[in-house]
């Protein structure tokens, strides 16, 4: 059974540089597409961005200009940095394993709320 | 960019009811391409629908997904007391996308 973990600091000052990384356990990270998803306080879901296990990366056009999400395949692992935080993105962030693009997200991690304030 | 339309904002129904749940989106998707969500108060998503239509693991058959083009409907027949959540459908375009939500409270 595939299982996803975030790990990182729930606090972040306004300007500053977001980082989470997902560990993966009970398979391996090679062969799919690793997300990032947040989703605001109350709020519905926003899609970050993903890797793939071989270096490719697409991003949310809205966020394209902060985010870089990169893989550790040796760790299993992945990560996301988000730039120049502010209030806005205050939110639960989810990894998550994208299978494809016709077989939907299937596994999720629990989240982690991270919470932007001086 | 494609927008995708969930409706109604909130549906209010009782345990044993059937649930239909819209998706619209703004411009023809592939079926392929669209999947259903349901979220519980302080989880995370679970994968209920892929390609339209196609039941993820371990998902009753009481849901089912339909549609193509621009129109795409979740149904969930007889609700379960478990059943009562918030719903998103997920296109893979460019970059995936999500609705906005339904949630599915009961009455």
């Amino acid at each position: 059974q595939v299982q996803l973990q975030e790990s990182g600091p729930g606090l972040v000052k306004p300007s500053e540089t977001l980082s989470l990384t997902c560990t993966v356990s009970g398979g391996s990270i090679t062969n799919y597409f690793w997300s990032w998803i947040r989703q605001p306080p109350g709020k519905g879901l926003e899609w970050i961005g993903y890797v793939y296990s071989r270096g490719g990366t697409n991003y949310n056009p809205s966020l394209k200009s902060r985010v870089t999400i990169s893989v550790d395949t040796s760790k299993n692992q992945f990560s996301l940095r988000l730039t120049s935080v502010a209030a806005a993105d205050t939110a639960v962030y989810f990894c998550a394993r994208l299978y494809s693009a016709t077989r939907g997200i299937d596994y999720w991690g629990q989240g982690a709320l991270v919470t932007v304030s001086s | 960019e494609i927008v995708l339309t969930q409706s109604p904002g909130t549906l209010s129904l009782s345990p044993g009811e059937r649930a239909t749940l819209s998706c619209r989106t703004s411009q023809s998707v592939s079926s392929s391409y669209l999947a259903w969500y349901q979220q519980k108060l302080g989880q995370a998503p679970r994968l209920l629908i892929y390609g339209a239509s196609s039941r993820a693991t371990g998902i009753p058959d009481r849901f089912s997904g339909s549609g193509s083009g621009t129109d795409f409907t979740l149904t969930i027949t007889r609700l379960e007391p478990e059943d009562f959540a918030v719903y998103y459908c997920q296109q893979y375009g460019n970059s995936p996308l999500f609705g906005q939500g339904t949630k599915l409270e009961i009455k």
